[in-house]
């Protein structure tokens, strides 16, 4: 069955520091890549999506991520934080065989702190 | 227009108890989406709902975990004689086509669910 790791599940930064968090995924063929984010005391949204294409995806609020299919990554990056980044995130794939439709596999999520 | 809404907010609950949680998805979504958070893990699936139909009901942890969907709205998901392990914040997503892999989900508050 489909399984979504996040390595990282603490990370502090300062502002302006650049980000990058792992995500990877158990089950090759065709995917579909999700970083959703949830801010404290709010819902969780979503922040960007791959599904075909071109590989590095742009998203809100300055977020990108790159799908690297040889390695089973979508790992989420920022080249420059901000104090409003703090929130945490999280990876989700779906897949063909996780039912034919998008059920999402979640990651444990990371959570970002980010100092002034 | 409105988000997705869950009630209540919070629940605190005894052992042993029934509870019912509620999800008012955004009007006009077919798909409905059930996910369970346990305290410093990421989302687990629960339950699908394809308009009034729960093709996948897989991920209910166990027989005391119930679900149904009315009018292609308003969903219930119930827990019989809860068990402190049920304590989490149930999720609630919904998305405008069902059997669609690449459609976004969008997340209501939650339910914190509380076991004594």
């Amino acid at each position: 069955a489909q399984s979504v790791s996040q390595h990282n599940h603490h990370v502090i930064l300062s502002e302006a520091a650049s980000l990058e968090l792992g995500c990877n995924y158990s089950y090759g063929g065709t995917v579909n890549l999700f970083w959703y984010v949830q801010y404290p005391g709010q819902h969780l949204q979503l922040l960007l999506k791959y599904f075909s294409g071109d590989p590095l995806v742009k998203g809100i609020k300055g977020f990108e991520a790159e799908f690297i299919k040889s390695k089973f990554s979508f790992n989420l990056r920022k080249p420059s934080v901000q104090w409003s980044d703090t929130a945490e995130y999280f990876c989700a794939v779906s897949d063909y065989f996780s039912g034919g439709y998008n059920k999402l596999i979640f990651g444990a999520g990371t959570r970002l702190a980010v100092h002034p | 227009g409105a988000g997705v809404s869950q009630s209540p907010s919070n629940k605190v609950t005894e052992k042993g108890k029934d509870v019912e949680l509620r999800c008012d998805p955004i009007s006009g979504h077919t798909a409905l989406y059930w996910y369970r958070q346990r305290l410093g893990q990421g989302l687990e699936f629960l339950i699908y709902f394809q308009g009034n139909s729960a093709p996948d009901k897989s991920g209910l942890p166990s027989d005391r975990f119930s679900a149904e969907r009315t009018g292609e709205s308003v969903s219930t998901l119930t827990i019989q004689r809860t068990q402190q392990e049920d304590s989490a914040v149930y999720l609630c997503a919904s998305s405008f086509l069902a059997g669609e892999l690449r459609e976004t989900q969008y997340f209501g508050p939650g339910t914190r669910l509380l076991v004594l």
